[in-house]
């Protein structure tokens, strides 16, 4: 049974481009959460998502920054015009309910030059 | 938002003495706890869990304390070894079930 998997593990950008993070959840999960973490801290909540529907996006910046859950594929994080302080890693959970305990993927490392 | 913070940054231990990880909590609201370890490069590993009904709970080498009274968590590590050198982030479910906050971490060293 695989875990979370997400990709690109690592994804390099210049100023201006975009960004497009992918998470497959574990299997029979069908919650998803995106977080974000810059290099010696910890984890600040994004978004959770079910199929299809955006539950609460609060941590997400109103401007260039969206994400989705599908009825068919990954979740999508997505990055429109990628500034330098994008730059961190991206981590993925997906539960089975929409409560209870987190599994993560590895994380998706945005380095913005 | 939800403050979840940690006493100590860093840790450091001799192998075989056991850890404690301290971590402080600000939503009496919550009601479930976790501490995950995330290795360098690596995303975050569920290690154990306490509700708020319990006090203690324990796993292989692990145990988790809840005092709701001061709204603190603690982790403590038995025999620790050089694989438990990572850093501990205690999370809790604060007023919304559906999201965890993480405190800063504590970065545990142990020195063999």
């Amino acid at each position: 049974n695989a875990g979370v998997m997400q990709n690109p593990r690592h994804l390099v950008r210049r100023r201006g481009q975009e960004a497009r993070l992918r998470c497959s959840p574990m299997k029979g999960h069908s919650h998803v959460y995106w977080y974000r973490q810059l290099p010696e801290e910890g984890l600040k909540f994004m978004v959770y998502l079910q199929k299809e529907n955006i539950i609460d996006e609060s941590g997400m910046p109103k401007e260039r920054f969206s994400a989705e859950f599908p009825k068919e594929g990954p979740s999508i994080l997505r990055i429109q015009q990628v500034v330098r302080g994008d730059s961190a890693a991206y981590f993925c959970a997906s539960s089975p309910q929409g409560h209870g305990e987190l599994f993560f993927g590895e994380g998706s490392r945005l380095t913005v030059l | 938002g939800e403050s979840v913070g940690l006493h100590l940054p860093t840790l450091s231990v001799q192998e075989g003495d056991n850890s404690i990880i301290n971590c402080a909590y600000s939503n009496s609201a919550s009601d479930y706890f976790i501490w995950y370890k995330q290795e360098s490069g690596k995303g975050p590993q569920f290690i154990i869990d306490i509700r708020s009904n319990m006090d203690k709970r324990q796993g292989q080498r692990v145990t988790v304390l809840l005092n709701k009274t001061v709204k603190h968590l603690s982790l403590q590590i038995a025999a620790t070894q050089p694989g438990d050198s990572a850093v501990y982030f205690c999370a809790e479910n604060g007023y919304n079930f559906n999201k965890f906050y993480f405190g800063s971490g504590t970065k545990l060293n142990v020195k063999p």
